[in-house]
């Protein structure tokens, strides 16, 4: 089955301790992205990467990091969290992001609360 | 920067259309499109439009744009309970960034 898997899906942990949430598509897409959900923003990109050791800051990178290294992940990285990372986070994979039929898969989702 | 705008709510009763809008500032986007997310759940593309269509018709669901107002709706005929949703709004531009709305929650009473 065609999807985009995300681990862990609920998350609480504390100001300053590392995390990392993974992302992983078995589909062969190039391009790979992840979102932040808050609400009254909709959706806001946050890292993207158009294929394996190519990433690029989205609109909100600050506070994140990502990598690429194998086609099929995406992890996010925070090194350092804090209380306003607060959010739902979702990663997505399309073959290219270049026309309008390379559909967005959506992964269902991690919800982080950082305390 | 851009931005990409919709209001929160809609309530409908279960077959009644429903008319979701939304308007946009970027004047160079491409395509446009409607997404539905359910609860727990990632985003689905329902539809999409080029941005020099005026309309697009797919089963139950309208897109309509105005690409001079720069606005666009997305209407569900005979709404039913599992029509129930968030619907994102969200564009592209030239250099394919996507920009999402804020979201409009439907909810379909019985």
């Amino acid at each position: 089955e065609a999807q985009v898997t995300q681990n862990p899906r609920y998350l609480i942990t504390v100001t300053g301790k590392k995390l990392t949430v993974t992302c992983s598509q078995n589909m062969n897409h190039e391009y790979m992205s992840w979102y932040r959900q808050d609400p009254g923003l909709g959706l806001r990109q946050i890292y993207y990467s158009m294929n394996v050791e190519v990433t690029d800051k989205g609109d909100v990178p600050e506070g994140y990091k990502v990598s690429r290294k194998e086609k099929r992940n995406f992890p996010l990285i925070l090194e350092s969290p804090s209380p306003n990372q607060t959010s739902l986070y979702f990663c997505a994979s399309s073959l290219s992001p270049m026309g309008p039929t390379d559909t967005q898969y959506f992964g269902p989702g991690t919800r982080l609360t950082v305390l | 920067g851009e931005d990409v705008e919709q209001s929160l709510f809609l309530s409908v009763r279960e077959g009644d259309s429903s008319v979701i809008n939304c308007t946009y500032t970027d004047s160079s986007s491409t395509y446009l499109y409607w997404y539905k997310q359910e609860p727990g759940a990632g985003l689905q593309l329902l539809t999409y439009i080029f941005s020099n269509m005026d309309m697009k018709q797919d089963q139950r669901l309208t897109v309509l744009l105005n690409k001079k107002d720069k606005h666009l709706s997305l209407r569900i005929a005979d709404t039913q309970t599992g029509d129930s949703a968030i619907y994102f709004c969200a564009e592209k531009d030239f250099s394919n960034d996507m920009r999402f709305g804020a979201g409009t929650r439907l909810t379909v009473k019985p």
